[in-house]
């Protein structure tokens, strides 16, 4: 069974520091993985896609980082900000049939504390 | 443009009722995408939608849940019978389609149904 895990649940960090978000899944026959952010009472804003034969996807303050071989992929925040407080979900999909269902982890709630 | 809606956005409903909820995908994508995401855990796959091809079924959890898409457009996803364990936020997606290319495989998600079974 395919599984994506993410560790903290839970983080808190001043402003201004950069941070580091971790995702680990399970199987490495992974087509493509994808970040997200959720807010409360709101669905899901895409934040990176990275496909499976790339290593990373850069956009803005995000830097998202995807390593077949340990089954791991990070996404990093430079210059944290209080706006950037949300809840983020790593989701991988996978090669073959179904190609398109996204699994997701549970995900990491940030705190950007001013 | 406009991006992924639903509605409603909130539904409370007693146990054993019927239930409709209805998504609008981003125009021109002909991918759509029905996700559950209970309290504490993560997004579940329901069932997705790729142009007139069949639908693929495989995360519905019960005979009770079905979902109908009229061409490349408006979706519903029906909760029949619903029991307190449908209980939880339901999420539509859709995407440009489904290939090799990048950026056609990005999912864009609607603000999601919040479901509530008494």
């Amino acid at each position: 069974k395919q599984e994506v895990t993410q560790i903290p649940a839970a983080l808190s960090v001043p402003e201004g520091e950069n941070l580091v978000l971790n995702c680990s899944f399970t199987d490495s026959a992974i087509y493509n993985l994808q970040w997200f952010r959720q807010d409360p009472g709101k669905g899901l804003t895409s934040l990176l896609l990275i496909q499976s034969s790339q290593r990373e996807q850069t956009s803005g303050r995000l830097n998202a980082s995807l390593d077949k071989s340990s089954g791991r992929s990070t996404l990093y925040i430079a210059a944290s900000q209080p706006g950037d407080s949300a809840t983020y979900l790593c989701a991988a999909s996978y090669s073959g049939a179904g190609s398109y269902q996204l699994t997701f982890g549970k995900g990491t709630k940030l705190s950007v504390i001013p | 443009g406009a991006g992924v809606s639903q509605s409603p956005s909130n539904k409370v409903t007693e146990k054993g009722k019927d239930v409709e909820l209805r998504c609008d995908p981003i125009s021109g994508h002909t991918a759509l995408y029905w996700y559950r995401q209970r309290l504490g855990q993560g997004l579940e796959f329901l069932i997705y939608f790729q142009g007139n091809s069949a639908p693929d079924k495989s995360g519905l959890p019960s005979d009770r849940f079905s979902a109908e898409r009229t061409g490349e457009s408006v979706s519903t996803l029906t909760i029949q019978r619903t029991q307190q364990e449908d209980s939880a936020v339901y999420l539509c997606a859709s995407s440009l389609g489904v290939r090799s290319d990048l950026s056609y495989n990005e999912q864009f998600f609607g603000p999601g149904t919040r479901l509530t079974v008494l």
